[in-house]
């Protein structure tokens, strides 16, 4: 069964650092997400992405985050100075249609600490 | 005022019973919604998605729909103890509720 794959599956890194969370959806979906669950906490939508360009975005998704698609295959998730409080699980997601779709796929996810 | 909300819990069920977990939503006009089943530590995985109203059953799992009282459920027939994780309510892609815990009881 196709899967969505994260790596790293755990990154830890110092505050103020840079740091790449990385993705590669299913080889057919359009739509790709980012989300991230704080330990504890409900799963927030952080970004949407289809056709190369940010579709949708939450109020957490500030300028100190970015995605790209860089080659037909990887979606990335860029927080450019980590703070402590984005210290969580990070989701990536894919799915073929928008809203209506029966195989919205989750990674399973990299867990963020930053120290 | 939060836009998905759930109960939870931890709800407990016998083994062999019948699980019900419920979940509202504030934005009138949502058209879609999803059922996720998460284990700890671990990435949601979707059990069911519902559009209309009405029911949708697929295996053990019901999920029911009402858009006039803005609800949506998730009806687990026949639990069992691999069932227990914490179940998550979605519309659409983008707004999760914070999760039930499904305890079932051998």
């Amino acid at each position: 069964e196709p899967e969505v794959t994260q790596t790293p599956s755990h990154q830890v890194t110092q505050m103020g650092q840079e740091v790449i969370l990385r993705c590669v959806p299913i080889s057919n979906h359009l739509y790709f997400y980012w989300y991230r669950q704080i330990l504890g906490q409900k799963v927030e939508f952080l970004v949407s992405f289809y056709n190369n360009e940010i579709s949708e975005k939450s109020e957490i998704f500030d300028d100190q985050f970015s995605v790209e698609r860089p080659d037909g295959s990887n979606f990335t998730l860029k927080i450019r100075s980590t703070k402590l409080e984005d210290s969580a699980m990070y989701f990536c997601a894919s799915s073929l249609y928008r809203d209506r779709d029966n195989g919205y796929t989750f990674g399973s996810g990299t867990r963020l600490t930053v120290v | 005022q939060k836009e998905v909300e759930q109960n939870s819990g931890p709800l407990s069920v016998p083994e062999g019973a019948i699980a019900s977990l419920n979940c509202t939503y504030s934005d009138r006009g949502s058209q879609s919604f999803f059922w996720y089943r998460q284990y700890s530590g671990k990435s949601p995985e979707l059990i069911m998605f519902i559009y209309s109203n009405g029911d949708k059953e697929d295996g053990r799992f019901t999920a029911q729909l009402n858009k006039a009282s803005q609800y949506v459920s998730l009806l687990i027939r026949d639990s069992q103890p691999s069932d227990s994780a914490t179940y998550l309510c979605a519309v659409k892609k983008l707004t999760f509720g914070t999760g039930t815990r499904l305890t079932i009881i051998p």
